[in-house]
């Protein structure tokens, strides 16, 4: 059964430091998003992306963040300068096809500490 | 994909018993309901869903109702199994806004041998 898969599954940075979550999605899906979930707290919507641009964007996705899709099978976070609170786990996730938008597919998650 | 909370309501359910989740979803508007079960280490994994032209939907093992009315919506797990030990989220969309999805807090179902 296809899925969404994610890289890496752990990763430790610093303060102030730029990260890349990565992502390869379903390959026949259209629509690719990404959901955070800091620990305890609710799955919160970040960023939906469809035909090469952002469709919409949670009050979170500020300009310290960014997608990107570099080529037909990868979906990328970017997180610029990291903040203690960023520490969460990051899912992406896809859906959809020519026929419509569908379910969504969640990845497995990768766990960002920032110290 | 850790979804432990110090205050996720938990749910014990006997082996073979029937489960029932019960979310309350906040946007009267959202058309658009999702349940979704994550274990430990997982993302979150469609379940069901149902659109609120419906009351009622029915898959395998599992009954999702939904009561507009009072902006509820309840999973039911027939024969509850080892296996569905998971943490278990309602989520809400309004389709027309696009596809963003509302996640609740979450429901911690233990299931005992």
């Amino acid at each position: 059964e296809p899925e969404v898969t994610q890289t890496p599954s752990h990763q430790v940075t610093q303060m102030g430091q730029e990260v890349i979550l990565r992502c390869v999605p379903i390959s026949n899906h259209l629509y690719f998003y990404w959901y955070r979930q800091i620990l305890g707290q609710k799955v919160e919507f970040l960023v939906s992306f469809y035909n090469n641009e952002i469709s919409e964007k949670s009050e979170i996705f500020d300009d310290q963040f960014s997608v990107e899709r570099p080529d037909g099978s990868n979906f990328t976070l970017k997180i610029r300068s990291t903040k203690l609170e960023d520490s969460a786990m990051y899912f992406c996730a896809s859906s959809g096809d020519s026929l419509g938008v569908g379910e969504q597919y969640f990845g497995p998650g990768t766990r960002l500490t920032v110290t | 994909g850790e979804s432990v909370g110090l205050h996720l309501p938990t749910l014990s359910v006997q082996e073979g018993d029937n489960s029932i989740i019960n979310c309350a979803y906040s946007n009267s508007a959202s058309d658009y309901f999702i349940w979704y079960k994550q274990e430990s280490g997982k993302g979150p994994q469609f379940i069901i869903d149902i659109r609120s032209n419906m009351d009622k939907r029915q898959g395998q093992r599992v009954t999702v109702l939904l009561n507009k009315t009072v902006k509820h919506l309840s999973l039911q797990i027939a024969a509850t199994q080892p296996g569905d030990s998971a943490v278990y989220f309602c989520a809400e969309n309004i389709k027309a806004a696009g596809n963003k999805l509302t996640f609740g807090g979450g429901t911690r179902v233990l299931v005992k041998p």
